[in-house]
């Protein structure tokens, strides 16, 4: 069964330190698929990026990064300079050739001033 | 324009009452979902509708039903409400061309609370 493990329950910095966040997937598909989603305060889920099996490169979009290692099997989420508006709670996700996502149990991120 | 959306965003109610959650998506996609969302954050997929028709029907009590009168709707009916069911639920969409591989976009989310 396809599993996904966010090892770190809480993480707090203050404003302008980096921060990355642990996902490890467990499946035995040679095909699936790796998201990230975010959820603020304000309680919505926003998807933040996907990547499939095959694309072992590296993400960066503005503050966000993406690592993706399938010899570890895992997909970790560095947040470069963190800022208050960052406080939120992470979810990694696993997609499969079923219609379903298997997320992970998400990390609370929280960026004092 | 709000792409996945959810009526209402939060439901009171009593214990034994049925009450409905309502969800549409102006996305065109062609595959709709419930999760619930427990109150350790835990996200968890009930059902999911592919066309209208039903593929995916988790472990979940027969008091939950879902409705899908077109691709773009999609309701959560839920009977004799339980304590247990306090939850968000949240509806999501896709379009699905592989499964897995397709972004599901979610609503806002419907805090549920049996008093």
């Amino acid at each position: 069964a396809q599993k996904v493990t966010q090892a770190q329950t809480e993480i707090s910095v203050v404003e302008k330190e980096d921060v990355t966040l642990d996902c490890v997937y467990e499946t035995r598909d040679t095909t699936y698929y790796l998201f990230w989603y975010k959820q603020p305060p304000s309680g919505e889920l926003v998807f933040l990026i996907r990547r499939n099996s095959f694309d072992e490169q590296n993400e960066i979009s503005g503050r966000y990064s993406w690592n993706f290692q399938k010899s570890t099997s895992s997909f970790n989420f560095t947040i470069t300079a963190s800022q208050v508006v960052d406080s939120a709670v992470y979810f990694c996700a696993l997609g499969l050739n079923d219609y379903k996502l298997s997320f992970g149990a998400g990390t609370t991120v929280t960026v004092r001033a | 324009d709000t792409a996945v959306s959810q009526t209402p965003k939060y439901l009171v109610t009593q214990m034994g009452n049925d009450k409905s959650i309502k969800c549409e998506q102006n996305l065109g996609h062609d595959t709709m979902y419930w999760y619930k969302q427990d109150s350790k954050k835990f996200l968890k997929i009930m059902f999911s509708y592919n066309n209208k028709e039903l593929i995916i029907n988790e472990t979940v009590p027969n008091r939950f039903s879902p409705k899908s009168p077109d691709k773009a709707h999609l309701n959560l009916h839920i009977n004799s409400l339980e304590l247990g069911d306090s939850a968000v639920y949240f509806c999501a969409s896709s379009q699905v061309q592989r499964p897995g591989a397709d972004t599901q976009y979610f609503g806002p989310g419907t805090r549920l609370t049996v008093l």
